[in-house]
């Protein structure tokens, strides 16, 4: 199995663009996350996905971010406008269901200028 | 109070010692427990997990859960220096989040 798929796997770009980052969840599983980790913050959870539906979004900080899942193979996080304070790794994880294992992908690394 | 508690650390320990990590949670309606590893860099990987009171052996690794004093444990046998990384403690509660505490850096020191 491929695992997890993220990309871009860097993004760096200047405040106030748009910010689009992809994941690509484990086939078959029907639970997808998206987190952000920071060295303050630690891992936090912005939204949960399950089956394509977003359950819980109480994590995504501002109306700057929204998370889009079309199919059960894809889903996005898109910032805009993006802000330095955004600068963080963004996970992806899937599983089967949301009480089980998570399986993360490698991480986008965003820096905002 | 936050809802998953971890000592930041770091916790550094002597290769082939063990190393003992701790978390607690706030919620007694918890109900299953997992231990996820960070290394630097990359992204945080299942060690193990655990459901019922007691221990649980895989083998350098045991995970501990006592649900009367919300504690959960992770003790590492014969620590290698591979074994350095941040160790993440993530709890799910019965609804629809797991959540994951702020984590252990152990260090291994060879």
């Amino acid at each position: 199995d491929a695992g997890v798929i993220q990309s871009p796997r860097h993004e760096v770009t200047e405040m106030g663009q748009e910010v689009t980052l992809r994941c690509k969840p484990i086939s078959g599983h029907n639970s997808l996350f998206w987190y952000r980790q920071t060295m303050m913050r630690g891992l936090e959870l912005l939204i949960y996905f399950n089956n394509n539906v977003p359950i819980d979004d109480s994590g995504m900080p501002e109306d700057r971010f929204s998370a889009k899942m079309p199919n059960a193979s894809f889903s996005t996080l898109k910032i805009q406008p993006s802000e330095p304070r955004d600068s963080a790794v963004y996970f992806c994880a899937s599983g089967r269901q949301y009480q089980e294992t998570q399986y993360f992908g490698p991480g986008t690394r965003l820096l905002v200028l | 109070q936050k809802e998953v508690e971890q000592n930041s650390g770091p916790l550094s320990v002597p290769e082939g010692a063990i190393a003992s990590l701790n978390c607690t949670y706030s919620d007694r309606g918890s109900q299953s427990f997992f231990w996820y590893r960070q290394y630097s860099g990359k992204s945080p990987e299942l060690i193990m997990f655990i459901y019922s009171n007691g221990d649980k052996e895989d083998g350098r690794f045991t995970a501990q859960l006592n649900k009367a004093s919300q504690y959960v444990s992770l003790l590492i046998r014969d620590s290698q220096p591979s074994d350095s990384a941040t160790y993440l403690c993530a709890v799910w509660n019965g609804g629809f989040k797991t959540i994951f505490g702020a984590g252990t850096r152990l260090f291994v020191k060879a």
